[in-house]
């Protein structure tokens, strides 16, 4: 069972590259979410999505664009990826309901240069 | 604008010792505080939670207290071993636009020695 899986897990971009990284679960979770770690800030949630199909802002959304087309996957897009970009990303997924565990994948170290 | 605050931001003890983590919330409307261990390259992983209507809430050796009035919440490890060398998150959800969320404090790097 390979739970939360994240593609890739290391890059370098150069300053107005676009990319896409990918986020797949097996566990058949409504929810996704995605976060950016960075050093003394936590994490801090960019968008969300509650199912196949729908997907909505969290707390920094500006430069990323999100598509949950199956709902096993949900994919995060830098269009113009930009220095203050360089993050650690983390996806995570979770069944509905009040009290319910978010499970993350093994994050994304991206370096923008 | 940060709603959960976390502190200390790192923390040394030796082994045996009962390190002490602890976070304050703002929003009233949080209503689900979850506690999260990272260790390197690792994402994070989900420790112990508590709901506001309990006053504490013990996991084997970890331990959450808390204070509703206060707003506060704490994580005590009993008898600390090298092996809990990690990141800890404190978090609080509640339900934001369409689906719940969490939020979390910015982290204490917690370090055990042998």
């Amino acid at each position: 069972n390979a739970g939360v899986t994240q593609t890739p897990k290391f890059r370098v971009l150069k300053t107005g590259q676009s990319m896409t990284l990918l986020c797949a679960q097996d566990m058949n979770h409504e929810y996704m979410y995605w976060y950016r770690q960075d050093p003394g800030m936590g994490l801090r949630l960019i968008h969300y999505s509650v199912g196949e199909g729908t997907t909505a802002k969290g707390e920094v959304p500006d430069g990323y664009n999100v598509s949950r087309l199956k709902k096993q996957n949900f994919l995060l897009g830098l269009e113009s990826a930009a220095p203050s970009q360089t993050s650690v990303y983390f996806c995570a997924s979770s069944v509905q309901g009040i009290y319910t565990e978010a499970f993350f994948g093994q994050g994304t170290r991206l370096t923008v240069v | 604008q940060q709603q959960v605050k976390q502190s200390p931001q790192s923390l040394i003890v030796q082994k045996g010792g009962i390190p002490i983590i602890n976070c304050a919330y703002e929003n009233t409307a949080f209503d689900y505080f979850p506690w999260y261990q990272q260790f390197p390259g690792k994402g994070p992983a989900l420790l112990i939670a508590i709901r506001p209507d309990v006053s504490e809430k013990k996991e084997g050796r970890f331990t959450i207290s808390f204070n509703k009035s206060a707003k506060q919440f704490s994580l005590h490890i009993m008898d600390s071993q090298p092996g809990d060398s990690a990141t800890y998150f404190c978090a609080a959800s509640l339900v934001g636009g369409s689906a719940r969320q969490l939020t979390f404090g910015s982290g204490t790097q917690l370090t055990v020695l042998p």
